[in-house]
């Protein structure tokens, strides 16, 4: 069964410093997101993108964060100058449509620490 | 309270028995999906059922919709020691692009 697959599964970092989340995408699917879940807490939407651009994108997802899709295969979180709140584990979803028919597919998730 | 709010949230049985997990929503939706998570591992898609669908099987699963009172209920038939995890419904709700909102989540433990 396709799988969605995000890289590292765990990642420390220093507080202040920038770090890159990578996910790779089911082959044939249209519709990207990234979501985090803070230890203990729901899981909440940061940013959905579509067609090389975001299509919708939350409160949380301010100038810090940005996404990417460089080589038509991955598609990155990059997170500016981290701070403690952003630990969290970072899941990346893909669709293949709209979602509207069809459940989304969440990689294993990208444990990071920022201390 | 807050979309897609998950009651109970614990739930422990015995292995055999039905486990039933409810979702209340606020907001109309296109949709409302239930996952699954193991302790620490990524989000698997359960069942989606449509806004005008009111029941859907899969397998030991069984889900009800009930729009006039945004709520769904996740029942799990015969349940398994495997079977424990935590379960979360999503709301695709009709005014939010295709972002899915997360409840709370129910842990479910099931004990052999």
């Amino acid at each position: 069964e396709p799988e969605v697959t995000q890289t590292p599964s765990h990642q420390v970092t220093q507080m202040g410093q920038e770090v890159i989340l990578r996910c790779v995408p089911i082959s044939n699917h249209l519709y990207f997101y990234w979501y985090r879940q803070i230890l203990g807490q729901k899981v909440e939407f940061l940013v959905s993108f579509y067609n090389n651009e975001i299509s919708e994108k939350s409160e949380i997802f301010d100038d810090q964060f940005s996404v990417e899709r460089p080589d038509g295969s991955n598609f990155t979180l990059k997170i500016r100058s981290t701070k403690l709140e952003d630990s969290a584990m970072y899941f990346c979803a893909s669709v293949r449509g709209s979602g509207r028919s069809n459940g989304y597919t969440f990689g294993s998730g990208t444990r990071l620490t920022v201390v | 309270s807050q979309q897609g709010e998950e009651d109970p949230q614990a739930l422990s049985i015995q292995e055999g028995e039905n486990a039933t997990m409810n979702c209340s929503y606020k907001t109309s939706i296109n949709n409302l999906q239930w996952y699954r998570q193991n302790s620490g591992r990524g989000l698997v898609h359960l069942i989606l059922i449509r806004s005008n669908e009111r029941e859907k099987h899969s397998g030991r699963l069984r889900v009800t919709l009930d729009t006039s009172k945004k709520s769904s209920s996740l029942l799990i038939t015969a349940s398994r020691a495997a079977d424990t995890a935590s379960y979360f419904c999503a709301t695709d709700g009709i005014a939010s692009g295709s972002r899915l909102t997360f409840g709370e989540g129910t842990q479910l433990t099931v004990n052999p």
